[in-house]
């Protein structure tokens, strides 16, 4: 079975510099997904960026980029330029690729991230 | 368009009551997942749905069940309900059911706040 590991319970960081989450991952596939997510305190899980194992580009939205390790299988978060807006639970997680799989997600602990003004 | 959406968001029932939940997915989507959110567990897949039909199941009693209906909308009911289930209950929802393509991302409703005294 997959596992997801978030050693961060909680960061903070400055309103504009930049913040890194850390999360691994144990898996014997090959091909899969890697995700963060956040949870605001209104409770709804947003997909902030998702990865294709198979993609040794490392994927970019805005200011949100990831760190892909596969041979390390690490899948670290960086948030530029931070937001008092980005403070939120962030959820690493990882979804197999098999056909029997479907949609499950295999999620980390989580890291409650605080930006400070 | 219209997100998912998860009815009640919040209830309050005793130990040994049933309780059902339900979940709207976003037009179109054909896969419903649930989760449930604690803070001591995080955030445990449940089961998952597609056109009516169970495709996945996570490690929880037979008390939990679920079902799809044929507008691919979802419910799940837990039966004899006990303390340790107070928790949030995440729907999401997908286009598809097989993980054919990083696309299929998972879209989160708000939950459903469960508290069982």
């Amino acid at each position: 079975a997959q596992t997801v590991t978030q050693s961060q319970p909680e960061m903070s960081v400055q309103e504009a510099e930049t913040v890194t989450l850390s999360c691994t991952y144990d898996t014997s596939e090959s091909d899969y997904y890697l995700f963060w997510y956040k949870q605001p305190p209104s409770r709804q899980m947003i997909l902030v960026i998702r990865q294709e194992a198979y993609k040794q580009q490392n994927a970019t939205e805005n200011r949100f980029s990831v760190n892909f390790q596969k041979a390390a299988k690490s899948f670290s978060l960086k948030i530029s330029d931070s937001q008092l807006g980005d403070a939120a639970m962030y959820f690493c997680a990882y979804r197999s690729a098999g056909d029997t799989s479907g949609s499950r997600l295999t999620f980390g602990e989580g890291t409650q991230l605080t930006v400070n003004p | 368009k219209a997100g998912v959406t998860q009815t009640p968001r919040y209830l309050i029932k005793t130990r040994g009551q049933q309780v059902t939940l339900s979940c709207s997915p976003i037009s179109g989507h054909r896969s419903v997942s649930w989760y449930q959110q604690t803070p001591g567990q995080g955030l445990q897949f449940l089961f998952e749905y597609f056109s009516e039909t169970q495709r996945n199941k996570g490690n929880f009693p037979g008390r939990f069940s679920g079902r799809q209906f044929s507008n691919s909308r979802s419910e799940m009911n837990v039966s004899t309900l006990e303390l340790g289930d107070s928790a949030l209950y995440l729907c999401a929802s997908s286009l598809y059911g097989r993980s054919l393509s990083g696309a299929n991302v998972l879209t989160f409703g708000a939950g459903s706040r469960l508290t069982v005294l």
